[in-house]
């Protein structure tokens, strides 16, 4: 069975740092792209960022170039997004998912991150 | 890049057909074949339900189908059932340099 499990959310004051980490399993995880998706409470969802198979590619949306680094290990079949410099907009949940050629799947459960003094 | 246009609500009654609209531009959805269509119940994660526009994934029921004309996407749900109450949301592809996607704004079913 294909699973990603995401862990590492919390709390944290504004101008923190937190790192997401997500645990792929049931696939052949160096053989695909990998993003996170967000979606703050009570609003849509919002893509993130995306890594290449080999970690050589790396794309992020506009709001978070410059705070966000996403990264993977593929020895470890892990997939991290370590956030700087947060903020309260930064509040969400936070998805790790599978990305095939056009589409996100499966996802995993989420992890809440939340910004707050 | 500016979130795609989706209604915030759409209803029916069990039996009937809904479609739910999913408008961008030329540079997301008019411009690639990659629309992908997401089910989200209450406090769970979003599942894949299209992708390519009008393709399903194995064990997604025939009911669900989705279609693209210009620059609007569209999915169709037919024979609503109960179950099919959740939020749904359509994707692009956004292109450019920065290998973009970018999402609907969500659309909540009710079934009446």
């Amino acid at each position: 069975e294909v699973q990603l499990v995401e862990s590492g959310g919390g709390l944290v004051q504004p101008g923190g740092s937190l790192r997401l980490s997500c645990a792929a399993s049931g696939f052949t995880f160096n053989n695909y792209w990998m993003s996170w998706v967000r979606q703050a409470p009570g609003k849509g969802l919002e893509w993130v960022a995306n890594i290449k198979q080999d970690g050589s590619e790396m794309y992020s949306v506009d709001s978070v170039k410059g705070r966000f680094t996403i990264s993977r290990d593929n020895a470890k079949n892990s997939l991290y997004l370590q956030m700087n410099s947060l903020r309260a907009e930064d509040t969400a949940v936070y998805y790790c998912a599978r990305a095939a050629k056009g589409w996100f799947d499966p996802w995993g459960q989420g992890t809440l991150v939340t910004v707050s003094s | 890049q500016s979130a795609l246009t989706q209604p915030r609500s759409v209803s029916g009654s069990p039996g009937q057909s809904v479609t739910i609209s999913c408008t961008g531009t030329s540079s997301d959805v008019g411009g690639y074949n990659s629309v992908s269509w997401y089910q989200q119940h209450p406090g769970k994660a979003p599942k894949l339900m299209i992708y390519d526009v009008s393709k399903r994934p194995s064990g997604v029921p025939d009911r669900f189908s989705g279609s693209k004309s210009g620059n609007t996407a569209s999915l169709t749900i037919s024979g609503l059932q109960a179950e099919d109450e959740a939020d749904y949301y359509c994707c692009s592809y956004a292109g450019s340099y920065t290998f973009n996607w970018v999402f609907g704004g969500g659309t909540k079913l009710t079934v009446l």
